[in-house]
This record gives C-alpha cells, sequence and structure tokens, in this order.
C-alpha cells in the first residue's frame, strides 16, 4: 500500500524557515517524480513544485522560486521542502504527491497524496 | 501560465441527479488534464486522468470528456458520499495549476 506521511509543519514568525519532510513506502520511490502541493486555509490547491526521480530537474510555482526548495533522498526513501524566508501566504496545508508521469505512466497524474501537514506563518 | 477555470463554482443537486462540472484552459493542453475529489479535511483524490480515464478504484459513475480546452466531469447518480469540492488540474506545461474548484452541495 503507497503511503507518504509528510511531517515538520508548525508555527512559525514572517521570514523564519522550515523543514517539511515526505516519508514515502509502499512502492519504488526512486522510480517516480514527487511534488508539493499546498491549500490555503478555506482556498483551492495550489501546485508549490516537482522534483524527478534523480533530483537532476526541478520545477517551482513563480511565488516560491528562491525562497523554497525541494529535495529528496532516495536511500532514505524521503521528500523535503526546505522553506525559507517565509511569509504570511504561504500559510496552507503542504501536500506531499507522487507525479507518475515520464518513465512509469504514459500519462501525468498526482496520483497518491499524503495528508497533509499545516504550516502557519504570522507574529 | 495556463489558466484553468471551473463552473460553476458551486452547485446544489439532489440524490440520484445528474451532474456535470466545467472546466476550460487558456490555451490547449492536449488531454493533460485530471479530476480530483476532496472532502473536508482530507487530501484531495484523483479521479481521472488523461482527461477521460478512470483512475483504478474509482467508480463508473464518474466519467470525463474534452481535449484541447474545454473539458467536463460528470457523474451520472449523484449519490451521499459524493458530496465534496471537484478541481481540475493541467499538467501540459509548468507551472501546473489547479481550477478554482466546484463545490456539490446537497439540495
Amino acid at each position: 500500500e503507497v503511503q507518504l506521511v509528510e511531517s515538520g509543519g508548525g508555527l512559525v514568525q514572517p521570514g523564519g524557515s522550515l523543514r517539511l519532510s515526505c516519508a514515502a513506502s509502499g512502492f519504488t520511490f526512486s522510480n517516480y517524480w514527487m511534488s508539493w502541493v499546498r491549500q490555503a486555509p478555506g482556498k483551492g490547491l495550489e501546485w508549490v513544485a516537482n522534483i524527478k526521480q534523480d533530483g537532476s530537474e526541478k520545477y517551482y510555482v513563480d511565488s516560491v522560486k528562491g525562497r523554497f526548495t525541494i529535495s529528496r533522498d532516495n536511500a532514505k526513501n524521503s521528500l523535503y521542502l526546505q522553506m525559507n524566508s517565509l511569509r504570511a501566504e504561504d500559510t496552507a496545508v503542504y501536500y506531499c504527491a507522487r507525479y507518475c508521469t515520464n518513465g512509469v505512466c504514459s500519462y501525468r497524474l498526482f496520483d497518491y497524496w499524503g495528508q497533509g501537514t499545516l504550516v502557519t506563518v504570522s507574529s | 501560465d495556463i489558466q484553468m477555470t471551473q463552473s460553476p463554482s458551486s452547485l446544489s443537486a439532489s440524490v440520484g441527479d445528474r451532474v456535470t462540472i466545467t472546466c476550460r484552459a487558456s490555451q490547449d493542453i492536449s488531454n493533460f488534464l485530471a479530476w480530483f475529489q476532496q472532502k473536508p479535511g482530507k487530501a484531495p483524490k484523483s479521479l481521472i486522468y488523461a482527461a477521460s480515464s478512470l483512475q483504478s478504484g474509482v467508480p463508473s459513475k464518474f466519467s470525463g470528456s474534452g481535449s484541447g480546452t474545454d473539458f467536463t466531469l460528470t457523474i451520472s447518480s449523484l449519490q451521499a458520499e459524493d458530496f465534496a469540492t471537484y478541481y481540475c488540474q493541467q499538467s501540459n506545461s509548468y507551472p501546473i495549476t489547479f481550477g478554482g474548484g466546484t463545490k456539490v452541495e446537497i439540495k
């Protein structure tokens, strides 16, 4: 059974930093692109970042470029999101998702999601 | 960036109703379109990928259609467990973008 478990969320002051983690199990982690998607309270879904299987390609939404860094450790079956210079507008539930695409799937899909971890940026 | 516009933003329907939700892309996205269902306090669940393919384990009352810029999600006979918010999402190009969501409520 595919499982994605996020951790690391919490309350942080504006300008602060936080590192989110996502522990993956139930599939061969190194075969899949992985993603972070967020959802501000009462709002819709917003894609944040993608990372390729070997970490050689990374993509970000413009609003987090230069502040957030997605990374992975295939030996530990783990995905990370380092968030720096946090702003109030970064307050959201952050979901880790498996992105099934090139090399594994003939289509592109966030096919499995974690339960999310809440990040609150406030003084 | 590709904008995804869903309509309606909310709807009220009764158990047994046929429901259709529309999603329009601001440019051609071929069939790189997925649909998700989200219930309050829960993670999104994938329903449809490649515009019309049913994700494994999803009941056949859900169906998707369209290509290019115009897409639809249809629920053939609404049941109590289907009351939720539905999102479309394009993966044709970065940044990946979602529609604003359609909340399906009980009439």
